[in-house]
């Protein structure tokens, strides 16, 4: 069974950082890119970064370039954001999703809630 | 980026009615291999987003065949033969022909009347 677990979300002050985890199982992880998804509270989906499946090609949504790394351990199948100078309109339901023709699977989302 | 622009935003139907909802792209979404990268996407409340359809009209592993998916160049649309209680929720067109970035429509809310 596929599965993606995020974690790491939280509460953080504007200009903090957190970094977001997503532990993959049930697949081939390493064959895979990746993909980070926010939502906002009662908002559309937006895509925020990519990651091929060796981490050697990154890409960003404009909104979080220069702040927002992405990046992965093939060894243990686990998919990362870190996030800094963070803002409030970055507070959203992260999730972490896997590529296949698009957006496949979805994780159930970590909440980061940028607030002072 | 590339714009893509659902109708209708609200869809009220009646249980066992049929359901379309359309996304128009603001440019062709046929990829430089002859493909057509466009997906929709369920997102029941309170659930995480789930793919129904990729590649215009390939439905996902255990979808069920009342979801259908048709469409060429800029013109999309999803189907439902008869909307049955489970479907409640928001539908999403995305495109991941041009990217980055991945764009997403605006969603679609279906209820039942």
């Amino acid at each position: 069974e596929v599965q993606l677990v995020e974690s790491g979300g939280g509460l953080v002050q504007p200009g903090g950082s957190l970094r977001l985890s997503c532990a993959a199982s049930g697949f081939t992880f390493s064959s895979h890119w990746m993909q980070w998804v926010r939502q906002a509270a009662g908002k559309g989906l937006e895509w925020v970064s990519h990651i091929n499946n060796d981490g050697t090609d990154t890409r960003y949504a404009d909104s979080v370039k220069g702040r927002f790394t992405v990046s992965r351990d093939n060894a243990k199948n686990t998919l990362y954001l870190q996030m800094n100078s963070l803002r409030a309109e970055d507070t959203a339901l992260y999730y972490c999703v896997r590529d296949w023709y698009g957006v496949d699977f979805w994780g159930q989302g970590t909440l980061v809630t940028v607030s002072s | 980026d590339v714009v893509l622009t659902q109708s209708p935003l609200s869809l009220p139907v009646t249980l066992g009615q049929p359901a379309s909802i359309s996304c128009r792209s603001s440019q062709s979404l046929v990829f430089s291999d002859g493909h057509t990268y466009l997906s929709w996407i369920q997102q029941r409340p309170g659930q995480s987003p789930r793919r129904l359809i990729y590649k215009v009209s390939n439905r996902d592993s255990g979808v069920p065949d009342r979801f259908s998916g048709s469409g060429s160049g800029t013109d999309f649309t999803l189907k439902i033969s008869r909307v049955e209680a489970e479907d409640v929720g928001v539908y999403y067109c995305m495109q991941a022909t041009h990217w980055p970035p991945y764009t997403f429509g605006q969603g679609t809310k279906l209820e039942i009347k």
